[in-house]
């Protein structure tokens, strides 16, 4: 089945710690997206990636870090720099630029911190 | 400032009665709209879309509405279950990039 496996489900990261967040696709999709979600929220833009080796910050950066070095796989590293991480992380993914096609969602990640 | 606006955060309907949950916009160059219903602790779930070019598309029990003079939509579900309790996000998007996602609405569907 073609789907948006993220990785762990739950995480939970120590002060001062990198963390980072699996997201793989099946879908062939060429662009891929993530999205963090705070209780009461809709779901705010922190990077995007419309095409292998090219990425974008979106609304909420800060703090983020990601790389695509292949077309299935947008993990997204949270680093110590990000002073609020505890929140609900959303990866999706669509067939990108010029196609009126919906994103399709992961399952999500929930990062706590200890 | 929002681009995508849902200004009722919650809605309570009885069940078999029809749900209408409204959204609205600013940026008139959104030119495809979605959907999204949403459980706990899960990922979005894709329900229906439109594009700028129509103003109704219809899916089963659903349909959404587009007015863009207003920049409005709307998703109606009828009949209204108790599976149909969610949160519902409305979504646009310019050319199938940078999605923008409202706040969303939480529907119960009363038994």
């Amino acid at each position: 089945d073609g789907g948006i496996t993220q990785s762990p489900k739950y995480l939970f990261r120590k002060e001062g710690q990198n963390v980072t967040l699996s997201c793989e696709q099946n879908l062939n999709h060429d662009a891929m997206y993530w999205y963090r979600q705070d209780p009461g929220q809709g779901l705010r833009l922190i990077y995007y990636s419309q095409i292998v080796n090219d990425f974008q910050k979106g609304d909420i950066a800060e703090g983020y870090s990601v790389s695509r070095e292949k077309k299935e796989s947008f993990p997204l590293t949270v680093t110590s720099a990000q002073k609020n991480p505890t929140a609900f992380y959303l990866c999706a993914s669509s067939q990108g630029a010029r196609s009126n096609q919906p994103q399709h969602f992961g399952d999500g990640t929930r990062l706590s911190i200890l | 400032d929002q681009q995508v606006k849902q200004n009722s955060p919650s809605l309570s309907v009885q069940e078999g009665r029809i749900s209408i949950l409204n959204c609205d916009y600013t940026n008139s160059m959104f030119d495809y709209f979605l959907w999204y219903k949403k459980y706990p602790a899960e990922g979005p779930t894709f329900l229906i879309s439109i594009s700028s070019i129509k103003d109704k598309n219809e899916d089963g029990r659903f349909t959404v509405f587009l007015n863009k003079s207003a920049k409005h939509l709307s998703l109606h579900i009828v009949p209204s279950q108790p599976g149909d309790s969610a949160v519902y996000f409305c979504a646009a998007s310019i050319y199938g990039q940078n999605f923008v996602f409202g706040p969303g609405t939480r529907l119960s569907v009363l038994p």
